[in-house]
């Protein structure tokens, strides 16, 4: 099973409210990743957790929080947001971090922000 | 130097034709050079992807070219079908570093 699965696929909120992206995986990968994807452009890597430890945060807005609870799961908190955040937001994993394994994308979760 | 220039931004090809998708490279660290697939309301899925050390690598009707010395890396799509329109990233990467992406290449194929 390569499955990456994201919940909810699409989601409206206003920038006052707070909510979170989540996103799981059974395939024993080690390596997470959140990107978000405007329309017509590539996917931006915004965080990586290894062994879930926070790796890499691309200089990320606060308003973003990532959590990574045990080796399956990923959240994204949101909290604060601006319309400029709406967007496809992507979860993918891989084996390991950092040896150019296969990234496996979910569907991605579309978020709208009023 | 550590973008990816892809070209075309979008390509139309007739059913059964021949699509190539192009990419250029700056940063002679990167040795791990994927192509992902991208179809409408879907995350992206690795297609095919090569190391510097072969200078050509087929799987099916894709195959990938490359060319170290040039820093190019290109797509080409045999008997192009319907079903292989979709959006075409390259990326580039070497280890211990994210991928770095192309713009992107929108195909359509003609029936």
């Amino acid at each position: 099973d390569t499955e990456v699965t994201q919940t909810p696929k699409h989601l409206v909120m206003g920038m006052t409210n707070k909510k979170s992206l989540k996103c799981e995986q059974h395939m024993g990968h080690r390596a997470m990743y959140w990107y978000k994807q405007k329309a017509k452009k590539p996917p931006e890597l915004m965080f990586v957790y290894s062994y879930e430890k926070l790796s890499i945060n691309e200089s990320v807005p606060s308003r973003f929080s990532p959590e990574c609870p045990n080796s399956s799961l990923l959240n994204l908190h949101l909290h604060a947001l601006q319309p400029e955040d709406s967007a496809l937001y992507l979860c993918a994993s891989s084996l390991t971090w950092g040896l150019q394994e296969t990234q496996y994308f979910g569907p991605g979760t579309r978020l709208l922000v009023l | 130097q550590q973008q990816v220039k892809q070209s075309p931004q979008s390509l139309i090809v007739q059913k059964g034709g021949i699509s190539i998708i192009n990419c250029a490279y700056e940063n002679t660290a990167f040795d791990y050079f994927p192509w992902y697939q991208q179809f409408p309301g879907k995350g992206p899925a690795l297609l095919i992807a090569i190391r510097p050390d072969v200078s050509e690598k087929k799987e099916g009707r894709f195959t990938i070219s490359f060319n170290k010395s040039a820093k190019q890396f290109s797509l080409h799509i045999m008997d192009s079908q319907p079903g292989d329109s979709a959006t075409y990233f390259c990326a580039a990467s070497s280890r211990y570093y994210q991928l770095i992406w192309g713009a992107g290449t929108k195909l359509i194929i003609k029936p």
